[in-house]
């Protein structure tokens, strides 16, 4: 079946950093793929997107580029900030329309 | 526009309780899912509804059942509620545009289960 798969954290950085998360995900067929965030106490909220293959997804500064031949959408920010530190989920929705997310990965932001 | 809306908030459960779990959302949307966050473990998949008359089973059915009441409801219903399934409870809902392909799940703010 469908799964995704990120790494594991906690990632600690300090402030300015350049921060990379990998996703990787099996699918048939052609999903959407997401990143979405989680501050403490809250609901997720999503945080980017790409709909097809080469798709490059972009939102406060994060980026994360849909890559069919690698089945990866590693999410990428050039420098982080404290404001950051949160848990950082990658997902997947299949043709069908079920939305399955990974592991999650807590980003930690040293100032 | 209250988007995604889940009560209640918190719950304490006795072992062997049923209860349940009430989502609505205000935003037209086809798609309603219902999800187990625990320690670890990300966000799991308990049940979704692709559209409104149909339900499907996800990664861990068991233990719940669920009821597309119309296009704005769901609920997830636990009829004989165990220790395992304490959990941060989510729901969240998605629009589907056949054409545009621009899935976007909207998420309400959890429900904090524990069963004693």
């Amino acid at each position: 079946g469908d799964s995704v798969t990120q790494m594991e954290g906690p990632v600690t950085l300090s402030e300015e950093a350049f921060l990379t998360i990998n996703c990787t995900y099996t699918a048939t067929g052609y999903p959407s793929l997401f990143w979405y965030v989680q501050y403490p106490g809250e609901g997720l909220q999503l945080l980017l997107k790409a709909t097809k293959a080469d798709d490059k997804g972009s939102n406060k500064g994060f980026e994360a580029t849909y890559r069919k031949e690698t089945t990866s959408f590693h999410l990428e920010k050039g420098s982080v900030q404290v404001s950051d530190s949160a848990v950082y989920f990658c997902a997947l929705m299949d043709s069908s329309y079920k939305l399955i997310f990974g592991s999650g990965t807590r980003l930690l932001v040293r100032p | 526009n209250a988007g995604v809306t889940q009560t209640p908030k918190f719950q304490v459960l006795k072992t062997g309780q049923s209860m349940t779990l009430q989502c609505a959302q205000d935003m037209n949307h086809n798609s309603m899912y219902w999800y187990r966050q625990d320690p670890g473990m990300g966000l799991r998949l308990i049940y979704y509804s692709a559209s409104e008359g149909t339900t499907d089973k996800g990664e861990v059915p068991n233990g719940y059942n669920v009821s597309r009441l119309n296009k704005r409801e769901f609920s997830l219903r636990l009829e004989s509620a165990a220790p395992s399934q304490t959990s941060v409870y989510f729901c969240a809902s998605s629009r589907r545009n056949l054409g545009t392909n621009n899935p976007e799940a909207f998420f309400g703010q959890g429900t904090r289960l524990t069963v004693v």
